[in-house]
């Protein structure tokens, strides 16, 4: 069966730090990957998605970046947080054309 | 750019009671789907819509694929104390789309 995988699970960082979040796949092969972002209390924003390694698209303009250097490994990064990248950042993959995603536990971040 | 309106935003439930909400957009979708957040945790899909006009079961929950491709509801019979939590729709299109959620609370 397909699991996914996200780390760390919180994180506290202070504002201009650096930011790097990882999101794995198992138990299937050329999944598309997604990256949300979803504010407390409100719905989901969907960040970046991918149909293959090094593909990526941006559905949102910001100081957020993704990559996907293996076929099962999303990495969503910035190179200096903002206050307003507070957030539960949640990963998903999805196997068909249909557009079915399978959400992972998500990264609560924290920026001081 | 496609927007999804859920309705309604919140609402208290009570043991035993039925429970409703839909979601409505001006754009057309070829797939709805379901989910439920518990807090802290990632949605976890309940049901998936594929076919205008489509009604699908799971347990308690009934969602249908409204016939216009333009709007979803989900039903909940007889509900529980677990039922407790946010759901969110989902609609693929020209563009993937969540609603703003639901937030089902236990009547006090």
């Amino acid at each position: 069966s397909q699991t996914i995988h996200q780390w760390p699970a919180t994180l506290v960082q202070p504002v201009g730090s650096p930011l790097s979040l990882e999101c794995t796949v198992e138990g299937t092969s050329n999944p598309n990957l997604y990256w949300y972002r979803q504010a407390a209390g409100r719905g989901l924003q969907l960040l970046f998605y991918s149909v293959g390694i090094g593909q990526i698209s941006s559905e949102v303009p910001q100081n957020l970046s993704a990559s996907r250097p293996q076929d099962r490994q999303f990495i969503l990064s910035s190179k200096k947080l903002l206050l307003s990248d507070s957030g539960f950042y949640l990963c998903a993959w999805g196997a068909d054309q249909k557009e079915t995603q399978y959400f992972g536990p998500g990264t609560r971040l924290l920026v001081l | 750019g496609q927007q999804l309106n859920q309705s309604p935003q919140s609402m208290f439930i009570q043991e035993g009671e039925d429970v409703s909400m839909n979601c409505t957009s001006s754009s057309i979708f070829n797939t709805w789907l379901w989910y439920k957040q518990d807090p802290g945790e990632g949605p976890v899909l309940l049901i998936a819509l594929y076919k205008a006009g489509e009604l699908t079961s799971n347990g308690r929950l009934t969602a249908q694929f409204g016939i216009t491709r333009k709007d979803s509801f989900l039903n909940i019979s007889a509900s529980i104390p677990s039922d407790v939590g946010i759901y969110f729709c989902f609609g693929a299109g020209n563009m993937l789309t969540f609603g703003g959620g639901t937030r089902l609370m236990v009547k006090p």
